[in-house]
Protein backbone atom coordinates (compact mmCIF):
# COMPACT_ATOMS: atom_id res chain seq x y z
CA UNK A 1 0.00 0.00 0.00
CA UNK A 2 0.69 3.38 -0.79
CA UNK A 3 1.44 5.84 2.60
CA UNK A 4 0.37 8.66 2.64
CA UNK A 5 2.40 10.96 5.65
CA UNK A 6 1.13 14.23 6.42
CA UNK A 7 2.89 16.86 8.28
CA UNK A 8 2.20 18.94 10.60
CA UNK A 9 -0.40 16.57 12.28
CA UNK A 10 -1.82 19.42 14.22
CA UNK A 11 -1.04 23.31 13.60
CA UNK A 12 -1.95 26.37 15.54
CA UNK A 13 -2.60 29.35 13.41
CA UNK A 14 -4.18 32.87 14.03
CA UNK A 15 -7.16 34.43 12.27
CA UNK A 16 -6.38 35.96 8.96
CA UNK A 17 -2.65 33.83 9.08
CA UNK A 18 -1.67 31.58 5.83
CA UNK A 19 -0.65 28.30 6.25
CA UNK A 20 0.65 24.86 4.87
CA UNK A 21 0.15 21.67 5.30
CA UNK A 22 2.40 18.50 3.74
CA UNK A 23 1.67 15.60 2.47
CA UNK A 24 3.91 12.89 1.14
CA UNK A 25 3.19 9.94 -0.66
CA UNK A 26 5.77 6.68 -0.49
CA UNK A 27 5.89 6.25 -3.82
CA UNK A 28 4.91 8.57 -6.65
CA UNK A 29 1.20 8.80 -7.55
CA UNK A 30 1.63 11.23 -10.53
CA UNK A 31 -1.52 14.13 -9.70
CA UNK A 32 -4.12 11.74 -8.35
CA UNK A 33 -4.09 13.31 -4.98
CA UNK A 34 -7.35 15.04 -3.15
CA UNK A 35 -7.85 17.00 -0.14
CA UNK A 36 -10.57 16.88 1.96
CA UNK A 37 -11.85 19.23 4.89
CA UNK A 38 -13.46 17.22 7.77
CA UNK A 39 -14.98 19.33 10.96
CA UNK A 40 -16.42 17.52 14.27
CA UNK A 41 -19.11 14.98 13.57
CA UNK A 42 -19.27 15.69 9.99
CA UNK A 43 -18.43 14.17 6.47
CA UNK A 44 -15.52 15.00 4.97
CA UNK A 45 -15.99 17.95 2.16
CA UNK A 46 -13.44 17.65 -1.38
CA UNK A 47 -11.49 21.07 -1.68
CA UNK A 48 -8.72 19.76 -4.37
CA UNK A 49 -8.60 16.96 -6.78
CA UNK A 50 -5.53 16.27 -9.08
CA UNK A 51 -3.66 17.85 -7.23
CA UNK A 52 -4.31 21.34 -7.77
CA UNK A 53 -8.03 21.71 -8.74
CA UNK A 54 -10.49 23.29 -7.19
CA UNK A 55 -13.57 21.84 -6.75
CA UNK A 56 -16.77 23.69 -7.21
CA UNK A 57 -17.53 25.96 -4.29
CA UNK A 58 -14.34 26.05 -2.73
CA UNK A 59 -13.17 29.42 -2.39
CA UNK A 60 -10.11 30.04 -3.84
CA UNK A 61 -8.29 30.93 -0.72
CA UNK A 62 -7.23 27.10 -0.74
CA UNK A 63 -4.84 25.55 -3.26
CA UNK A 64 -3.09 22.78 -3.87
CA UNK A 65 0.80 22.17 -5.36
CA UNK A 66 3.13 19.35 -6.10
CA UNK A 67 3.49 16.07 -8.04
CA UNK A 68 4.40 12.81 -7.94
CA UNK A 69 5.27 12.40 -3.98
CA UNK A 70 5.49 15.42 -2.51
CA UNK A 71 2.59 17.82 -1.85
CA UNK A 72 0.88 20.77 -0.18
CA UNK A 73 -2.26 22.41 0.86
CA UNK A 74 -2.25 26.19 1.86
CA UNK A 75 -4.65 28.33 3.11
CA UNK A 76 -4.76 32.12 2.71
CA UNK A 77 -6.74 34.31 5.24
CA UNK A 78 -7.88 32.32 7.77
CA UNK A 79 -11.51 32.41 9.18
CA UNK A 80 -13.13 30.71 11.82
CA UNK A 81 -15.05 28.17 9.60
CA UNK A 82 -11.70 27.10 8.66
CA UNK A 83 -10.28 25.22 11.94
CA UNK A 84 -11.10 21.79 10.61
CA UNK A 85 -8.87 18.69 11.05
CA UNK A 86 -7.43 18.21 7.15
CA UNK A 87 -6.75 15.01 4.85
CA UNK A 88 -4.74 14.25 1.60
CA UNK A 89 -6.14 10.84 -0.09
CA UNK A 90 -4.29 9.25 -2.91
CA UNK A 91 -6.25 7.68 -5.58
CA UNK A 92 -3.73 6.07 -7.64
CA UNK A 93 -3.47 2.93 -6.74
CA UNK A 94 -5.31 0.52 -5.12
CA UNK A 95 -5.94 0.54 -1.98
CA UNK A 96 -6.92 4.54 -2.08
CA UNK A 97 -5.01 5.37 1.03
CA UNK A 98 -5.35 8.80 3.18
CA UNK A 99 -2.55 10.33 5.48
CA UNK A 100 -3.22 10.57 8.72
CA UNK A 101 -4.78 14.24 9.38
CA UNK A 102 -3.67 17.65 10.40
CA UNK A 103 -5.57 19.11 12.77
CA UNK A 104 -5.66 22.73 12.53
CA UNK A 105 -6.33 24.95 15.54
CA UNK A 106 -7.09 28.23 16.51
CA UNK A 107 -4.12 30.14 18.41
CA UNK B 1 -27.85 18.63 -6.64
CA UNK B 2 -26.54 14.88 -5.35
CA UNK B 3 -27.46 13.59 -1.67
CA UNK B 4 -26.78 11.03 -0.14
CA UNK B 5 -28.16 9.34 3.30
CA UNK B 6 -26.66 5.88 4.89
CA UNK B 7 -29.24 3.78 6.82
CA UNK B 8 -29.37 0.65 8.54
CA UNK B 9 -28.43 -0.53 12.47
CA UNK B 10 -26.53 1.45 14.95
CA UNK B 11 -25.28 -1.87 16.83
CA UNK B 12 -24.44 -5.07 15.53
CA UNK B 13 -23.08 -8.37 17.71
CA UNK B 14 -19.19 -9.26 17.61
CA UNK B 15 -19.25 -12.54 14.89
CA UNK B 16 -22.33 -11.36 13.32
CA UNK B 17 -22.93 -9.07 9.53
CA UNK B 18 -22.95 -5.48 9.52
CA UNK B 19 -25.23 -4.22 6.66
CA UNK B 20 -26.04 -0.69 5.48
CA UNK B 21 -27.80 0.90 2.62
CA UNK B 22 -26.89 4.30 1.25
CA UNK B 23 -30.03 6.27 -1.00
CA UNK B 24 -28.89 8.19 -3.60
CA UNK B 25 -31.59 11.11 -4.30
CA UNK B 26 -30.98 14.38 -7.01
CA UNK B 27 -28.95 12.61 -9.59
CA UNK B 28 -28.64 9.34 -11.45
CA UNK B 29 -26.11 6.51 -10.24
CA UNK B 30 -25.04 5.81 -14.04
CA UNK B 31 -21.51 6.86 -15.12
CA UNK B 32 -20.16 6.97 -11.45
CA UNK B 33 -18.44 4.72 -8.81
CA UNK B 34 -19.97 4.13 -5.13
CA UNK B 35 -17.72 3.81 -2.77
CA UNK B 36 -17.67 3.52 1.28
CA UNK B 37 -14.94 4.97 3.55
CA UNK B 38 -15.50 4.53 7.30
CA UNK B 39 -13.34 6.40 10.18
CA UNK B 40 -13.10 4.77 13.43
CA UNK B 41 -13.79 6.90 16.83
CA UNK B 42 -11.42 9.77 17.02
CA UNK B 43 -9.16 8.03 14.08
CA UNK B 44 -8.20 8.96 9.97
CA UNK B 45 -10.11 7.49 7.56
CA UNK B 46 -10.00 3.93 6.05
CA UNK B 47 -11.21 3.45 2.07
CA UNK B 48 -13.41 0.16 1.66
CA UNK B 49 -13.81 -0.06 -1.47
CA UNK B 50 -16.02 0.58 -4.48
CA UNK B 51 -18.59 0.02 -7.18
CA UNK B 52 -19.13 1.14 -10.61
CA UNK B 53 -22.68 1.46 -11.27
CA UNK B 54 -22.21 -1.45 -13.92
CA UNK B 55 -21.61 -3.85 -10.63
CA UNK B 56 -17.81 -4.18 -10.61
CA UNK B 57 -16.00 -3.84 -7.79
CA UNK B 58 -12.71 -3.36 -6.05
CA UNK B 59 -11.88 -3.56 -2.41
CA UNK B 60 -8.96 -2.86 -0.22
CA UNK B 61 -7.02 -6.09 0.28
CA UNK B 62 -7.31 -5.44 4.50
CA UNK B 63 -11.31 -6.10 4.73
CA UNK B 64 -11.40 -8.12 1.33
CA UNK B 65 -12.49 -11.26 2.15
CA UNK B 66 -15.18 -9.73 4.67
CA UNK B 67 -16.72 -6.67 2.52
CA UNK B 68 -19.40 -7.01 -0.32
CA UNK B 69 -20.85 -3.71 -2.03
CA UNK B 70 -23.54 -4.19 -4.48
CA UNK B 71 -25.77 -1.96 -6.19
CA UNK B 72 -29.72 -1.47 -7.17
CA UNK B 73 -30.29 1.35 -9.60
CA UNK B 74 -34.10 0.58 -10.09
CA UNK B 75 -33.93 2.18 -6.00
CA UNK B 76 -31.12 4.51 -6.52
CA UNK B 77 -29.37 2.67 -3.59
CA UNK B 78 -25.86 1.01 -3.35
CA UNK B 79 -25.00 -1.15 -0.13
CA UNK B 80 -22.12 -2.84 2.04
CA UNK B 81 -21.54 -5.72 4.15
CA UNK B 82 -19.46 -6.43 6.56
CA UNK B 83 -19.03 -10.36 7.84
CA UNK B 84 -17.92 -11.94 10.98
CA UNK B 85 -17.73 -7.97 12.66
CA UNK B 86 -15.23 -7.27 15.88
CA UNK B 87 -14.73 -4.53 17.94
CA UNK B 88 -12.22 -3.13 15.22
CA UNK B 89 -14.48 -2.91 12.97
CA UNK B 90 -16.68 0.02 15.41
CA UNK B 91 -16.54 3.60 13.01
CA UNK B 92 -18.41 6.03 11.47
CA UNK B 93 -19.27 4.73 7.80
CA UNK B 94 -19.54 7.01 5.05
CA UNK B 95 -20.90 6.20 1.71
CA UNK B 96 -19.98 8.66 -1.20
CA UNK B 97 -19.77 9.52 -4.69
CA UNK B 98 -16.87 8.65 -6.79
CA UNK B 99 -15.71 9.97 -10.08
CA UNK B 100 -14.56 7.95 -12.81
CA UNK B 101 -12.60 5.62 -10.26
CA UNK B 102 -10.97 8.43 -8.41
CA UNK B 103 -11.44 10.85 -6.13
CA UNK B 104 -14.95 10.86 -3.91
CA UNK B 105 -16.82 14.40 -4.50
CA UNK B 106 -20.17 14.13 -2.38
CA UNK B 107 -20.02 12.46 0.83
CA UNK B 108 -23.14 11.44 3.18
CA UNK B 109 -23.34 12.60 6.17
CA UNK B 110 -22.25 9.00 7.75
CA UNK B 111 -23.40 6.28 10.57
CA UNK B 112 -21.70 5.17 13.46
CA UNK B 113 -21.86 1.39 13.70
CA UNK B 114 -20.91 0.48 17.23
CA UNK B 115 -20.22 -3.63 17.38
CA UNK B 116 -20.86 -4.85 20.36
CA UNK B 117 -22.41 -7.25 22.82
Amino acid sequence: DIQMTQSPSSLSASVGDRVTITCRASQGVYNYLAWFQQKPGKAPKSLIYAASSLQSGVPSKFSGSGSETDFTLTINNLQPEDFATYYCQQYKTYPYTFGQGTKLEIK
Amino acid sequence: QVQLQESGPGLVKPSETLSLTCSVSGGSMSNYYWSWVRQPPGKGLEWIGYIRYSGSTYYNPSLKSRVTISVDLSKNQFSLNVTSVTAADTAVYYCARTLSSSFSDTWGQGTLVTVSS
